[in-house]
């Protein structure tokens, strides 16, 4: 069974940083593309980096809002995908989902529950 | 950046009914788009992809159309648990960008 479970979420202050983590089971994980989304409280949803898969040598793409600020990355070994939070605004505050990509393919299949990152002071 | 624009943004209807729900990409994106349902305080489910496509356990109460710039998801025979949020999406090139979402109301 396909699962993408993600964590690190939690309450951090304007400026700080924060690593959301998304744990992979039941593909290879080296096989698929996987994006972050996020969804800020009560709109709509905004994506925000991909990373592709291993033959295409892990490459990246940003949403200009985090362009410069957030860094995809991943862990072949632990089957984990990471988004390095850093300079973290107000308007970042919203619920990530991390989802992947169907092999030969660019639309999601399946999708995490989500982990909330509230930017406050 | 492709601006997709969902119409209505928000819709009454009762069990039993039929509803149709629209979306304009700003420039073509040939059948580069997918359909979510979103629920309150969960993940939003795919539906669709390359407009047409049922993802797979998906029913087929669930259609879609279109190619280019204008698509159209059509829901039948409403039941309860599908009162939702639902939301188009375009893959035709970065950044992906979704619809403002069409919140599908119980009348």
């Amino acid at each position: 069974e396909v699962q993408l479970v993600e964590s690190g979420g939690g309450l951090v202050q304007p400026g700080g940083s924060l690593r959301l983590s998304c744990a992979a089971s039941g593909f290879t994980f080296s096989d698929h593309y996987i994006d972050w989304v996020r969804q800020a409280p009560g709109k709509g949803l905004e994506w925000v980096s991909r990373i592709r898969n291993k033959a295409n040598s892990y490459t990246k793409e940003y949403a200009a809002s985090v362009k410069g600020r957030f860094t995809i990355s991943t862990d072949e070994s632990k089957n984990s995908l990471y988004l390095q939070m850093n300079s973290l605004q107000t308007e970042d505050t919203a619920v990530y989902y991390c989802a992947r990509i169907i092999s030969g393919a660019y639309y999601h299949d399946y999708w995490g529950q989500g982990t909330l990152v509230t930017v406050s002071s | 950046d492709i601006q997709m624009t969902q119409s209505p943004s928000s819709l009454s209807a009762s069990v039993g009914d039929t509803v149709t729900i629209t979306c304009r990409a700003s420039q073509g994106i040939s059948n580069s788009l997918a359909w979510f349902q979103q629920k309150p305080g969960k993940a939003p489910k795919p539906l669709i992809y390359a407009a047409s496509s049922l993802q797979s356990g998906v029913p087929s109460k669930f259609s879609g159309s279109g190619s280019g710039t204008d698509f159209t998801l059509i829901i039948s025979s409403l039941q309860p648990e599908d009162f939702a949020t639902y939301y188009c999406q375009q893959y035709q090139s970065y950044p992906l960008t979704f619809g403002g979402g069409t919140t599908v109301e119980i009348k």
